[in-house]
């Protein structure tokens, strides 16, 4: 079974950025794409974007477009998410999960996203 | 459009059943799943498209789809099903996710 762990907790500038790590472990990285999902205090879910690691594209929200960085190293099985400029509205806890079915370079979003990370919170405070 | 909308909160007595929709022009041509959240935990994919319950879900968890409107249903509720759920479908591109802003159920 795939488990997903991220990296610890954050504490940024405003204006800086911040690099989430998620490594998979349990199963081949190869045959599902990566999501990363964040979550302001007491407030929903937004999704972020999400990567295919076997072929590297990664696709954003409109709303992140420009701000956000997904990537993936196959090599050690672990997917990057990236923010930069960050302002005090970005504090969230993020969380990498995954998206289990691919059709070529297409996501299939007909399937949920079925393993998640236990979440990496990062604070933006001055 | 591209928002999904859900009751912010829904309370059930205990061994109920209970409905918590998701409502957004989308649902039309897409189906929605659904997540599960407790506090302080990430969120649990508990049922997803036409007919779809991941392993370990107990049966009690159902969905369904009429027009706009997304549903989960509970039946017979149990205290341990008291939580935050969220509804995902797509965006109108049909290239992005979206999410509900969540319902909070209260088991009574």
């Amino acid at each position: 079974q795939v488990q997903l762990v991220q990296s610890g907790a954050e504490a940024k500038k405003p204006g800086s950025s911040v690099k989430v790590s998620c490594k998979a472990s349990g199963g081949t990285f190869n045959s599902y794409a990566i999501s990363w999902v964040r979550q302001a205090p007491g407030q929903g879910l937004e999704w972020m974007g999400a990567i295919i690691p076997i072929f590297g594209a990664a696709n954003y929200a409109q709303r992140f477009q420009g701000r956000v960085t997904i990537t993936a190293d196959e090599s050690t099985t672990t997917a990057y998410m990236e923010l930069s400029s960050l302002r005090s509205e970005d504090t969230a806890v993020y969380y990498c999960a995954r998206d289990p079915h691919i059709v070529g370079v297409i996501i299939d979003f007909y399937y949920g996203l079925d393993v998640w990370g236990q979440g990496t919170t990062v604070t933006v405070s001055s | 459009s591209s928002e999904l909308t859900q009751d912010p909160i829904v309370s059930v007595a205990l061994g109920q059943t209970v409905k918590i929709t998701c409502q957004g022009d989308g649902l039309r041509n897409y189906y929605a799943s659904w997540y599960q959240q407790k506090p302080g935990q990430a969120p649990v994919l508990v049922f997803y498209g036409e007919d779809n319950r991941p392993s370990g879900i107990p049966d009690r968890f159902s969905g369904s789809r009429s027009g706009t409107t997304a549903s989960l249903t509970i039946a017979g509720t149990q205290a341990e099903d008291e939580a935050d759920y969220f509804c995902g479908s797509r965006d109108s591109s049909g290239n992005h996710r979206i999410f509900g802003g969540g319902t909070k159920l209260t088991v009574l």
